[in-house]
């Protein structure tokens, strides 16, 4: 079946630092893999989406590779700023609409 | 262009008693999906409405419905609330429903900002 594991948290950093957030999937099929990201009493917003093997999504800063030779799609960002303290989730999606979201990963910059 | 609208934004009920979530898709867009999401649990699929029907559904109890209008808005209700049912339910719009494997991936979802439900 499907399912999305991710890093566990919470993630605490100094501002300017670099951020990895792992993530790692199994599908049965050729999934799409996304990043979603979500701010206190929001709902999720897309942060960056990648559709085949060997894509990169990107996004204010934000990257995640679609590696499918270690079944992965890992988060970085080269410097994180206060604003984005948020819960970061991994997802994939393979037919239809629906997504499978990993446990979401919290992450506190400091200034 | 409005995003998604969930109504209300909090609920608290009693165990026992039924609730009626309403979602509003983007403008256009005929898919609605829901999720619940818990600390425990985290983010769980529902279902899945596109065109009035039912595409997909989760792995919930009965006490779970849903439906959609033919304006592409969507209710889910919840009957005989226990308390492990306390969660914020999200609701997600997309364009359409995928009908090949070729855009399979494109659809991406937007989310409203959901609903607290409190049961007491």
């Amino acid at each position: 079946g499907n399912s999305v594991t991710q890093m566990e948290g919470p993630v605490t950093l100094s501002e300017e630092a670099f951020l990895t957030i792992n993530c790692t999937y199994t599908a049965t099929g050729y999934p799409s893999l996304f990043w979603y990201v979500q701010y206190p009493g929001e709902g999720l917003q897309l942060l960056l989406k990648a559709t085949k093997a060997d894509d990169k999504g990107s996004n204010k800063g934000f990257e995640a590779t679609y590696r499918k030779e270690t079944t992965s799609f890992h988060l970085e960002k080269g410097s994180v700023q206060v604003s984005d303290s948020a819960v970061y989730f991994c997802a994939l999606k393979d037919t239809g609409n629906q997504f499978y979201f990993g446990t979401g990963t919290s992450l506190t910059v400091i200034p | 262009k409005a995003g998604v609208t969930q109504t209300p934004r909090y609920l608290i009920k009693t165990r026992g008693q039924q609730v009626t979530l309403s979602c509003s898709p983007i403008s256009g867009h005929r898919s609605v999906s829901w999720y619940q999401q818990t600390p425990g649990q985290g983010l769980q699929f529902l279902f899945e409405y596109f065109s009035e029907t039912q595409r997909n559904k989760g792995n919930f109890p009965g006490r779970f419905s849903g439906r959609q209008f033919s304006n592409s808005r969507s209710e889910m209700n919840v009957s005989t609330l226990e308390l492990g049912d306390s969660a914020l339910y999200l609701c997600a719009s997309s364009l359409a429903y995928p009908r090949s494997y070729r855009d399979r991936g494109g659809t991406e979802a937007f989310f409203g900002q959901g609903t607290r439900l409190t049961v007491v």
